[in-house]
């Protein structure tokens, strides 16, 4: 069973960058697709981006300008950083594994517990 | 303001058929396909169904998905108390660059 874990601040100042980290346990990280999906509070889920095998990255264009999401194969680790942020980034951050059927990604398989992050002076 | 479209509630009692609707457009559910998701809060989103009607392993075939044209459609037969929660369709939207979309999630209450 792959288990996916958010780590980071759970408060972040206006303007300031969102950094956050998930953890992938018994997987081979450079194996698949890595993606960010967030939720703002009382609102639907939002797809951020993801990371494919190969290190290419596809970002949601309401976001891209600001958003960057890498793999640290050493630490099983992949991250997602969202730059000047403000309140409307205030949301449940989920990393989660994308799998793909020839190489097109069908869904999100495997999803972190998800991790709150309130962007607040 | 969620880009595919789902009833904010459903409910029914153990053993009945419960069915949840996704409506999309001509630039995501309509060329794609559609993935259904549950969730109970506190813990983490589970997939349910991909590429419209297939279940991932351990999934029990109570749970059934469909698509026509622009709308998908989740049921759920065999209705236990443990199915309630969180459902959420997805699917991938063409318009600008390309980007992954989701339902607003429907509430289901096992009565």
């Amino acid at each position: 069973q792959v288990q996916l874990q958010e780590s980071g601040p759970g408060l972040v100042k206006p303007l300031e960058t969102l950094s956050l980290s998930c953890t992938v346990s018994k997987d081979f990280i450079s194996s698949y697709f890595w993606t960010w999906i967030r939720q703002p509070p009382g609102k639907g889920l939002e797809w951020i981006g993801y990371m494919d095998k190969s290190g290419n990255v596809r970002y949601n264009s309401s976001l891209k300008s600001r958003v960057t999401i890498s793999v640290d194969t050493s630490k099983s680790q992949f991250s997602l950083k969202l730059t000047s942020v403000t309140a409307a980034d205030t949301a449940l951050y989920y990393c989660a594994r994308a799998f793909t059927v020839f190489g097109v990604v069908q869904g999100f398989d495997y999803w972190g517990q998800g991790m709150l992050v309130t962007v607040s002076s | 303001q969620s880009v595919l479209t789902q009833p904010p509630s459903a409910s029914g009692t153990p053993g009945q058929r419960v069915t949840i609707s996704c409506s999309g457009s001509r630039s995501n559910i309509g060329p794609n396909t559609v993935t259904w998701y549950q969730h109970v809060p506190g813990t983490a989103p589970r997939l349910l169904i991909y590429s419209n009607n297939l279940r991932p392993s351990g999934v029990p075939d109570r749970f059934s998905g469909s698509k026509s044209g622009t709308s998908g459609s989740l049921a759920i037969s065999g209705l236990q108390s443990e199915d309630e929660g969180y459902y959420y369709c997805a699917a991938w939207d063409d318009s600008l660059t390309g980007h992954w979309v989701f339902g607003g999630g429907t509430k289901l209450t096992v009565l």
